[in-house]
């Protein structure tokens, strides 16, 4: 099966630097890569995703790289906000359907 | 608002006994998607049901059934609870049956206490 590995577990920003979240997977299979935001007593909500045929997606403050040799993908946001505080989740599907595998999430603290 | 709806909220109950869980997915969804978080393991996939049939089984423990019935909404049941079943509880829904990196949808989660 798939295996999501999700760097750093942990990290802690001053407002307006920017934040870099890796994820490597397994499976070369894979082709979609979601990025969940968790705030405190919600339920993950889909920010970006990226497909396997495009190296890099861009929404406003949020990015997504996506190297499928290496078999990596990153989510990058810039000029960070107290309200970007949350945990982070990357996931990649076992192979053949979208049954997401889950990174064990980054915990992202935004210093005002 | 993911627009999927989970209910209850909260649920204390003992060891032993039994739960059901409840999802209403996104008007027009036909999936649902069960998943349990501990901090141990994560977020883990539990089951999906694709418009009342079972389309896809993950680390569900074999006292955890679920069900989608006609109207698409569904039901999670926990069974001979133990302590280590403690967790939040996220119900998902997707409009298709999953392929092809389809966007899940998470409602805002049951948490189980079991005490």
């Amino acid at each position: 099966g798939e295996n999501v590995e999700q760097h750093p577990s942990t990290l802690s920003v001053q407002e307006g630097d920017s934040a870099v979240i890796k994820c490597t997977y397994s499976d070369s299979a894979s082709n979609y890569f979601p990025w969940y935001k968790q705030e405190l007593g919600k339920g993950p909500q889909l920010i970006i995703d990226i497909r396997s045929n495009v190296g890099e997606k861009k929404d406003q403050r949020i990015a997504v790289t996506l190297n499928k040799t290496a078999k990596h993908f990153s989510l990058h946001i810039t000029e960070t906000q107290p309200e970007d505080s949350a945990v982070y989740f990357c996931a990649a599907p076992r192979g053949g359907s979208y049954i997401p595998t889950f990174g064990r999430g980054t915990s992202l603290i935004v210093h005002p | 608002d993911s627009g999927v709806t989970q209910t209850p909220k909260h649920l204390i109950t003992a060891t032993g006994q039994r739960v059901t869980l409840r999802c209403s997915p996104r008007s027009g969804d036909l999936s649902v998607y069960w998943y349990q978080q501990s901090l141990d393991q994560g977020l883990q996939f539990l089951i999906q049901y694709y418009n009342g049939e079972e389309r896809a089984k993950g680390n569900i423990l074999e006292r955890f059934s679920a069900q989608q019935f006609p109207d698409l909404h569904s039901e999670l049941n926990l069974s001979s609870l133990e302590l280590g079943d403690s967790a939040l509880y996220f119900c998902a829904s997707s409009g298709n049956v999953g392929g092809g990196g389809e966007t899940q949808y998470f409602g805002p989660g049951t948490r189980l206490l079991v005490l």
